[in-house]
């Protein structure tokens, strides 16, 4: 889906499907990334992490890949199930130094699961 | 959940009060942050405590302040509630040791009227 003003991101898929969700991040100083799932009514969930000096980590069920030359992240849900429909955020933050834990987070991307 | 309780969960409030928002925790991390969450803005960092009485300022702190008096408690205080303040609050925290993954509380709904 497009983002259109105030308008998250959409992506709506078949149960049993592959997603993927993406995000651009933005500062390439960054060095720590974060996906976090958000159910309506409750707070972030953490999904997975991943360091700059990795470009893929695996989870059950989830694939985090990062690409740091043009500064792109990306979320892979395996075998997509309707528990996992949720607005899903990418996070980023530079450790270390008075910048630790301060996460600047993207937008969100809806995800819709179709039993 | 990750042991982070905020309260109160609701609450409805009149332009010009106080109130204050509280977060508690059984993990004794060090960290502990308030973000606020808006359509169009995601989740911003109002403030965050790097340990007892130790708070520093995030990206959106006018309006708002902090106190941490013992390592499991963080309260956000509006000082004189505006209608731009009607938001969702998110109470986090993190461990420093073995990274700095955050996690959040169940957040707080403030309407202000």
């Amino acid at each position: 889906g497009e983002s259109v003003g105030l308008h998250l991101p959409t992506l709506s898929v078949q149960e049993g499907d592959n997603s993927i969700i993406n995000c651009a991040y933005s500062n390439s100083a960054s060095d720590y990334f974060i996906w976090y799932k958000q159910e309506s009514g409750k707070g972030p969930q953490f999904i997975i992490d991943i360091r700059s000096n990795m470009d893929k980590r695996q989870g059950q069920r989830v694939t985090v890949l990062l690409n740091k030359t043009v500064k792109h992240l990306s979320l892979q849900i395996a075998a997509t199930q309707p528990g996992d429909s949720a607005v899903y955020f990418c996070a980023e933050n530079i450790q270390g130094g008075t910048s630790y834990g301060k996460l600047t987070f993207g937008q969100g991307t809806i995800l819709t699961v179709h039993p | 959940d990750a042991g982070i309780t905020q309260s109160p969960r609701h609450k409805v409030t009149e332009t010009g009060t106080p109130v204050t928002l509280r977060c508690h925790q059984t993990e004794n991390h060090r960290y502990m942050y308030w973000y606020r969450q808006d359509p169009g803005h995601g989740l911003r960092l109002i403030h965050y405590s790097y340990g007892v009485k130790d708070t520093d300022k995030g990206e959106v702190s006018d309006g708002y302040s902090v106190s941490r008096s013992k390592t499991e408690d963080f309260l956000l205080t509006l000082e004189s509630a505006t209608s731009s303040q009607t938001s969702v609050y998110f109470c986090a925290i993190s461990e420093r040791t073995g990274g700095n993954t955050i996690y959040f509380g169940e957040g707080s709904w403030l309407t202000v009227v």
